[in-house]
């Protein structure tokens, strides 16, 4: 099945220091990968879409700056969250599209989870 | 107005009950409707997912959607400590998921 692979699971850094957090497709390619923060208790919230060679689409709020999302190929694509403050820790989930959808789970998977911790 | 509703709990059963898991939702545009179980500490993996009005089972797993009412329901049969964790219903909605705010179930030995 469809894998997704998201690292580090777990990070903590300095306070003014970037983040890189990465997303993987293992085996299929993934045309559009999404970004999600989740803080304890609620539920999702999308912070952009990406799109294999374009620039993301961020949603209403979410500052382009501080979090940069780079989809270079169609396996990989990246968070990095720069200059991080104790506000930005939270739990950070990237989900992938299929290139064709499967029946079984219409084409999203998701990663892992990245825990952020900034001190 | 939220556009899936869903009371985040917690609920705690006994191993062995019945477990009912409910979703609201307003916006008639939606199509599919998918059911995600998170561990704590881990992305959400799919569960079921549920195109037409009815019943859909799965193993232990019912999904249930009435399109009428706009009201999502998954039902856990012979719950296991196993199924602790937060079940959250989603929409899929252009590229995107509309997500609940998920229901944190505990399921006690």
């Amino acid at each position: 099945g469809a894998v997704v692979s998201q690292h580090p699971s777990r990070v903590i850094c300095k306070s003014g220091t970037s983040v890189k957090i990465e997303c993987r497709s293992l085996d299929f390619q993934a045309t559009t990968m999404f970004w999600y923060r989740q803080f304890p208790k609620k539920s999702l919230m999308l912070m952009a879409t990406s799109n294999e060679g374009s620039k993301a689409t961020y949603e209403q709020g979410v500052e382009k700056d501080k979090f940069l999302i780079n989809h270079a190929s169609l396996t990989l694509s990246t968070l990095t969250v720069t200059s991080a403050h104790p506000e930005d820790s939270s739990f950070y989930i990237c989900s992938a599209r299929r290139r064709r959808p499967a029946d079984r789970d219409y084409g999203y998977t998701f990663g892992s989870g990245t825990r952020l911790t900034v001190v | 107005q939220k556009e899936v509703e869903q009371d985040p709990g917690p609920l705690s059963v006994p191993e062995g009950a019945i477990v009912s898991l409910n979703c609201t939702y307003s916006n008639s545009a939606f199509q599919y409707f998918m059911w995600y179980r998170q561990y704590s500490r881990k992305g959400p993996e799919l569960l079921m997912y549920t195109y037409s009005s009815g019943n859909k089972e799965d193993g232990r797993f019912t999904a249930q959607v009435d399109k009428s009412s706009k009201y999502i329901s998954l039902f856990i049969r012979d719950s296991q400590p196993s199924d602790s964790a937060t079940y959250l219903c989603a929409a899929p909605y252009g590229q995107n998921f509309v997500f609940g705010p998920g229901t944190r179930l505990s399921v006690l030995p």
